[in-house]
């Protein structure tokens, strides 16, 4: 069965820190992956989706994740953190049975 | 730009009350979802639905039902509102293919009192 799994439900990080949210999934096949972004009282926003077309996946907002097979992770990074990147980041995959998993959420803070 | 459009962000209703949440789609797509987004509990599927007049139930489907009459709209129905569906509801939309991803649309949070 898929799952994914979100490590963190609350990280902080100072404005201009690295920002890094971990998301590892479980399958013997590797599904289609996805990052979410919800600000506060919004509806869930696309950040980035890997396809198999590559590993390193450049999304918006500064936005980058790295899908790695060999450790079933699919981490989202940006270099720099904004007071604006303040909000609720959802992993999520699919696979090839139609079936579509949610992450728990991390909930990202900024600290000025 | 392709829409999930939800007609209400903000409803306040009385327990007990029928409660009605429209979600409509311009994007053609076959699936249409509701979730609820609780604190701490993430997004919990309620009902989905991959073609008009189709419906399944997801994770927590007691005390909503669904209606998808037209392939662009799916309600969801508090049959007798509860204080304990006080919630963020949001609808999103795929194609048959849900490896595109989904498409959410605004939310809309509901309070029950």
């Amino acid at each position: 069965a898929q799952s994914v799994t979100q490590l963190g439900s609350h990280v902080s990080v100072s404005e201009g820190a690295l920002v890094l949210l971990r998301c590892n999934y479980s399958s013997s096949v590797p599904p289609y992956l996805f990052w979410y972004v919800q600000y506060p009282n919004q509806g869930l926003q696309l950040l980035l989706k890997y396809t198999s077309a590559a590993t390193l996946v450049k999304g918006i907002n500064g936005f980058e994740a790295e899908f790695k097979k060999s450790e079933t992770s699919f981490h989202l990074t940006k270099p720099s953190a904004h007071m604006s990147d303040a909000a609720e980041y959802f992993c999520a995959a699919a696979n090839t049975g139609n079936q579509f998993y949610f992450g728990t959420g991390t909930s990202l803070t900024v600290i000025p | 730009d392709v829409k999930v459009t939800q007609s209400s962000r903000y409803l306040v209703k009385r327990t007990g009350e029928k409660v009605f949440l429209e979600c409509v789609q311009d994007m053609d797509h076959e699936n249409m979802f509701w979730y609820r987004q609780d604190p701490g509990l993430g997004l919990r599927l309620i009902y989905f639905s991959y073609d008009v007049k189709m419906k399944e139930k997801g994770d927590i489907p007691e005390g909503y039902s669904v209606s998808r009459e037209k392939k662009e709209r799916f309600s969801l129905i508090l049959e007798s509102a509860s204080t304990n569906q006080t919630s963020m509801y949001l609808c999103a939309s795929s194609r048959r293919e849900r490896n595109y991803g989904y498409t959410f649309g605004s939310g809309t949070r509901l309070t029950v009192v």
